[in-house]
């Protein structure tokens, strides 16, 4: 079964760090780009970042360039988001998601998310 | 780069079609046949309903359909069903430096 599994999200202090994780299974991890897609409590999607298959392409939001770093292992099948100085407006739901090969440019596998909030 | 513009909220009633519209600009909707829509339960993760402005992934119901004129897409829905009581987004590639964009999103209620 073609899975994205995240973890890593909780409660964290305006200006700390987090560092979410993806574990992918089920497809060839490596031939995929990869993204992370968050939503605010209430609010819509909003795409964050996208890195290619071989970390050649890195691309950012620009609500979080300078803070956020995107990062994958492509032995251990694994995105990473480095989350640092988070902001109140970071707390939201944190969404792994694969950028289709057949779909062209859509997220056509999605996780469960892994919330983060970002209070004092 | 801006959101695409969704309406906020569209009804129907079980059995006829709605269309929802997604209005962006000649950098994004307009410029590329990359738009896709996506349908998020409550609590759930969002899900691909159609990619590339109208193709339908395998398992997504003929009941879903997608288009494009100019800078606007639109997602139609008919013959609504209970189970597709949800918010709706739709997404597009773009020229600019953050290379993906969404809507705002859509709440479809089935009255």
């Amino acid at each position: 079964e073609v899975q994205l599994v995240e973890s890593g999200g909780g409660l964290v202090k305006p200006g700390g760090s987090l560092r979410l994780s993806c574990a992918a299974s089920g497809f060839t991890f490596s031939s995929y780009s990869m993204n992370w897609v968050r939503q605010a409590p209430g609010k819509g999607l909003e795409w964050v970042s996208s890195i290619s298959s071989s970390s050649s392409y890195i691309y950012y939001a620009d609500s979080v360039k300078g803070r956020f770093t995107i990062s994958r292992d492509n032995a251990k099948n694994s995105l990473y988001l480095q989350m640092n100085s988070l902001r109140a407006e970071d707390t939201a739901v944190y969404y792994c998601a694969r950028l289709g090969s057949v779909t062209g440019h859509a997220f056509d596998i999605w996780g469960q998310g892994t919330m983060v909030t970002v209070s004092s | 780069q801006s959101a695409l513009t969704q309406p906020a909220s569209v009804s129907g009633s079980p059995g006829q079609s709605i269309t929802i519209s997604c209005t962006g600009t000649s950098s994004d909707v307009g410029g590329y046949n990359y738009v896709s829509w996506y349908q998020q339960h409550p609590g759930k993760a969002p899900k691909l309903m159609i990619y590339e402005v109208s193709n339908r992934p395998s398992g997504v119901s003929n009941r879903f359909s997608g288009s494009k004129s100019g800078n606007t897409a639109s997602l139609t829905i008919s013959g609504l069903q209970a189970e597709d009581e949800a918010d709706y987004y739709c997404s597009s590639y773009t020229s600019s430096s953050t290379p993906w964009v969404f809507g705002g999103g859509t709440k479809l209620t089935v009255l």
